[in-house]
């Protein structure tokens, strides 16, 4: 069965420190990776990863994709209080039909 | 600025009542879904389509039914709702196709749901 696993799934902080969350995933026919953050709206695309090793990076967010060990991590940096969301991993492959498969989410809060 | 518009914000329901929730794209996108979100078990997809009057099962598609007579408009019918459909909503659309970056999906603000 496809799945797509977030940890840890829920994590509280202070504002400075970095955070790195994690997604693993076991899926057929692997075509990519994405990263979503979602506030009390609609998810908004952060990044998506399809090579192996490379990094993407926005700011102070930054995505590497690891496809020998299936697993990629988001890293934030220098954290804000506007950075607490709801971060989402999803994998996107094909069988059948092209999918996308989402993990459960890991909730991040920033404390001032 | 793109946008995937979903009608209802928050909807509260009976148990047996006819739902429907209606979701409209207007960047010319191939591709629309229908997920719930739910604490613990992320997005679950319910159905998709690739084409008008296209519609394909997603992973959870039981009580529910979709409609897609426009490119632009998706809709998600819950013939008879129950307690266990309360839930967040999100429609999305994407261009669909090969190329990197066509299935990236752009997601609506959702539809809260609860089911009385």
């Amino acid at each position: 069965e496809d799945k797509v696993v977030q940890s840890p799934l829920s994590l509280v902080v202070h504002e400075g420190d970095t955070v790195t969350l994690n997604c693993s995933y076991e899926v057929t026919n692997f075509r990519s990776l994405l990263w979503y953050k979602q506030e009390k709206k609609a998810p908004t695309f952060l990044f998506m990863l399809t090579s192996s090793g490379i990094e993407k990076k926005s700011g102070r967010l930054s995505s590497i994709l690891d496809k020998k060990e299936l697993f990629s991590i988001l890293n934030i940096t220098a954290t804000q209080t506007g950075d607490s969301a709801i971060y989402l991993c999803a994998v996107f492959h094909v069988q059948g039909a092209q999918k996308l498969v989402f993990g459960q989410g890991t909730r991040l809060t920033i404390n001032p | 600025d793109v946008k995937v518009t979903q009608s209802s914000r928050y909807l509260v329901k009976r148990t047996g009542e006819k739902v429907f929730l209606e979701c409209v794209q207007d960047m010319d996108h191939e591709n629309m879904f229908w997920y719930r979100q739910d604490p613990g078990l992320g997005l679950r997809l319910i159905y998709f389509s690739y084409d008008v009057k296209m519609k394909e099962k997603g992973d959870i598609p039981e009580g529910y039914s979709v409609s897609r007579e426009k490119k632009e408009r998706f809709s998600l019918i819950l013939e008879s709702a129950s307690t266990n459909q309360t839930s967040m909503y999100l429609c999305a659309s994407s261009f669909g196709g090969t190329y990197s970056g066509a299935n990236v999906l752009t997601f609506g603000a959702g539809s809260r749901l609860t089911v009385l």
